[in-house]
């Protein structure tokens, strides 16, 4: 079945490491959205691409970095910068020219700070 | 309104009862209003994507309407059943051409 394989589930981090949320799709789509969810808030758009090699920042991008290598690829990751990381961070997935196409989700990777 | 709202937070309603919930968005520079279903210990499901004034859709039991001029989007329920149970998202591109999602509406329903 086509879809979009989020991984770990959980993930622990210390404080002062970098980690890295994995992201891969098999729906052949050209574009792919990391957001983050906290307790209370809505989804909040970190990073998105919408080809290959090409990326562009969500309203939430500090502390974070991605890369776009691959078309199934998408990886999201977090770094020491990032001081409050501990959140549910969704990868998604759409068609190319996004605002009218349905978005297809992971089922999501909870981060937490040890 | 300079982001997407959705209102009530929470609703529980009874089973079989119809219910609806409102989605509010910029109407100025309107691209399209997205929802989303998103059941406990899964992934956000697409339910429609709309982007004509006055369109409405309809998806089993599940039906929404769209104002474009005024900036609102009604869901509805017909017949409420337990699987309905879940958080739905709407959501709007803006100017920028990013995708807004509001807090969603936390449904509950109540055998």
């Amino acid at each position: 079945d086509g879809g979009i394989t989020q991984s770990p589930k959980y993930l622990f981090r210390k404080e002062g490491q970098n980690v890295t949320l994995s992201c891969e799709q098999n729906l052949n789509h050209d574009a792919m959205y990391w957001y983050r969810q906290d307790p209370g808030q809505g989804l909040r758009l970190i990073y998105y691409s919408q080809i290959v090699n090409d990326f562009q920042k969500g309203d939430i991008a500090e502390g974070y970095s991605v890369s776009r290598e691959k078309k199934e690829s998408f990886p999201l990751t977090v770094t020491s910068a990032q001081k409050n990381p501990t959140a549910f961070y969704l990868c998604a997935s759409s068609e190319r020219g996004y605002s009218n196409q349905p978005q297809h989700f992971g089922d999501g990777t909870r981060l937490s700070i040890l | 309104i300079l982001n997407v709202e959705q209102s009530p937070q929470s609703l529980h309603v009874q089973e079989g009862d119809s219910t609806n919930f409102t989605c509010s968005f910029p109407s100025s520079n309107f691209y399209a209003l997205h929802w989303y279903r998103w059941e406990t210990a899964k992934s956000p499901e697409a339910l429609f994507v709309m982007t004509l004034n006055g369109d409405e859709k309809k998806k089993g039991r599940i039906s929404a309407t769209l104002n474009t001029k005024e900036g609102y989007s009604y869901l509805y329920i017909k017949g409420s059943q337990p699987e309905d149970s879940a958080t739905y998202l709407c959501a709007s591109p803006n100017r920028d051409d990013k995708i807004i999602f509001g807090k969603g509406t936390r449904l509950h329903i109540l055998p």
